[in-house]
């Protein structure tokens, strides 16, 4: 079974600090993405990746930015959390290539920003 | 842009109860379409798409769409609700493109509620 797995299922961090999520998946998948979702308002685009060392902003990458040195995987940095990034993290894997694929996601991580 | 409707945020039946959950899209040329579920504390895992083909399509768990072109719309059905079907459900869209990344775009969810 494909895995994805995110390393901190639960985070409390304070305005200012710098946040690191991490996501590896196991199953040699080209294309990563983060996801933040929010009640309301689904599960919109923060960033993706192609590939190895390639990104792409996707629909809210303010505030935000990725990281992909190994294929297997990435990650999203908060550089100075603020209160209105408090979310839930979804990362999400799939092959590259042909009609799109299943995306494989992790169980989430819950930030909160005091 | 691509994007989609879902119509109610929450949805409440009764176990045995048929399920219909509301999808809309908005595109000229047909989109791929699909529909994700949550579980509690849970990532999304994929319950069916359509990509080509027969526009009904059968997913786990019992549940199935069908793609209507004339409506723009991809709603999904179960005949029978049962009490673990209680989940977030999502329905997609990505341009249907031969070339180039092809994008997800979620609707913004629906809750669906199974009561005893």
């Amino acid at each position: 079974d494909v895995k994805v797995t995110q390393s901190s299922r639960y985070l409390v961090k304070r305005t200012g600090e710098k946040v690191f999520l991490e996501c590896v998946q196991d199953m040699d998948h080209e294309n990563m993405f983060w996801y933040r979702q929010d009640p309301g308002l689904g599960l919109r685009l923060i960033y993706f990746s192609y590939d190895v060392k390639m990104k792409e902003k996707g629909d809210i990458p303010e505030g935000y930015s990725v990281s992909r040195e190994k294929k297997e995987r990435f990650s999203l940095i908060l550089e100075s959390a603020s209160t209105n990034q408090t979310s839930m993290y979804l990362c999400a894997s799939r092959l590259g290539t042909g009609i799109p694929g299943e995306l494989f996601f992790g169980e989430g991580s819950r930030l909160t920003v005091l | 842009a691509q994007s989609v409707t879902q119509l109610g945020s929450h949805v409440s039946v009764s176990e045995g109860a048929l399920v219909l959950l509301r999808c809309n899209y908005s595109s000229s040329v047909p989109p791929y379409l699909f529909w994700y579920v949550q579980y509690p504390n849970q990532g999304l895992q994929l319950l069916l798409k359509y990509t080509t083909g027969a526009t009904l399509v059968k997913g786990i768990n019992g549940f199935e769409a069908e793609f209507k072109k004339s409506e723009t719309s991809f709603h999904l059905t179960k005949p029978s609700a049962h009490m673990s079907d209680a989940a977030e459900y999502f329905c997609a869209v990505s341009d249907r493109v031969n070339t180039g990344f092809q994008k997800l775009v979620f609707g913004t969810g629906t809750r669906l509620l199974v009561s005893p």
